[in-house]
Order: C-alpha cells, then structure tokens, then sequence
C-alpha cells in the first residue's frame, strides 16, 4: 500500500518568512495530493491539492509543487503570519484509497 | 449542506466498557473512512467503508475494534472492553464515489469524537 513520509515533524519561522513542508509517496499510481491545516482541537481541513497531470498549482500565499518522478510534492507557504500556525498533514491517494503524512507542526512567531 | 457529522464530539467511558461512535458522511457520499489520532500525533488510517462493505480495514486493530456502515443510518466505529490506551480523537472522513481509480476526490472531514477511557 502507499507509505507517506513527511518533513520536518516541526517547523519554527518568523512571521513574514517563508515556509516549505516536503513529502514523499511510494505509490507511483497515486494521482491526487491534498494538503490539509489542522488547528488546535478542530478537524482537518483542506488547503490546497494537486493532481498527477500538473506540476505546481498556487493559491495567494500557498503553493503546492509536484515532482511525479521522483515522487515528492511540497508545500510552500510565503508571508507567514502567526494564523499559520497549525499542523500541516501531505497526503497521497489513488482512487478513494489515501494516506496522510505524520504532520508538521509549524508555528510562526510574531 | 451540513457536512460530515459525528456524534457524540465527546465521550468518557471507564476501562472494559464499549464505546460506540457515530459518522454521518456528507449528503451525496457513500465512501466513509475512520482515523484515529492520538495526542500530538498524525492521523492514522483505521478503515474504509462503503454502504453495507468494508473496503480496507487494514489499519483497524485486530481485537476490539470494528466498523460498519449500514444501507440506512450512519457509520459506527465500535470498540469493546476499552483500554485507557484507546483514548484519543478519532475522525472520521467521507468522499464521493469514484468511477475509476484514475480518479481523485477529496475526504471531507468531521469534527471528531474525543474518546477519553479512565
């Protein structure tokens, strides 16, 4: 089955920088990449994806790249500001069958 | 649209007792997933469902624990003869049906159950 690893567990920037969480997949079937933010004590909710057939997608200050062959993807997020902090999960899914990461705990410092 | 909804969000059980925590999935999906996350961990694949099948259950544990989702009503993750180590959130997630495994649809999750066994 798909085996998602992801870094680093814990990320600590100042506000205004830039943050950027990497994940690997083993699946190379796997064709849809959703990042999900999960704030204190409430559900994870999805940020940003990225399909199989495009190789970076952008939304105001986050981004998302995909490298298929080596079988990576990335989430940059610029500006940071203290609302970022949260845990980020990287997931990796083929079909209706996915797998999240082990969580980055970012936090952005004012 | 009301989202995916669980119940109870909280729910304290004393050692060798059974809890029984409920998912219904977003109106229009028939795939259900359950996660379990322990306290400053990540969120760990239990089992997926669809109506009336268990599709992988591969990450439930082999003893205690056991899901199903019935034609009517809503998912139920069931654990017999709770452990203080079963204390933890556990998530539940549903997505739409998908045709082909070339598909890709977003898991919308539910708030959580807080299982705390004492």
């Amino acid at each position: 089955g798909e085996n998602v690893e992801q870094h680093p567990s814990t990320l600590s920037v100042q506000e205004g920088d830039s943050a950027v969480i990497k994940c690997t997949y083993s699946d190379s079937a796997s064709n849809y990449f959703p990042w999900y933010k999960q704030e204190l004590g409430k559900r994870p909710q999805l940020i940003i994806d990225i399909r199989s057939n495009v190789g970076e997608k952008k939304d105001q200050r986050i981004a998302v790249t995909l490298n298929k062959t080596a079988k990576h993807f990335s989430l940059h997020i610029t500006e940071t500001q203290p609302e970022d902090s949260a845990v980020y999960f990287c997931a990796a899914s083929r079909g209706n069958d996915m797998r999240f990461g082990a969580g980055t705990r970012l936090t952005v410092k004012p | 649209n009301a989202g995916v909804m669980q119940n109870p969000r909280h729910l304290v059980r004393r050692r060798g007792q059974e809890a029984r925590l409920r998912c219904s999935p977003m109106k229009g999906h028939s795939h259900v997933y359950w996660y379990r996350q322990l306290p400053e961990e990540g969120l760990k694949f239990m089992v997926y469902l669809q109506k009336e099948n268990i599709i992988d259950e591969s990450g439930m544990p082999k003893e205690r624990f056991s899901a199903e989702f019935p034609k009517e009503g809503p998912s139920i993750l069931r654990i017999q003869q709770v452990v203080r180590g079963d204390s933890a959130a556990y998530f539940c997630a549903s997505s739409e049906r998908t045709q082909q495994v070339s598909s890709y649809n977003e898991q919308f999750f539910g708030p959580g159950t807080r299982l705390t066994v004492l």
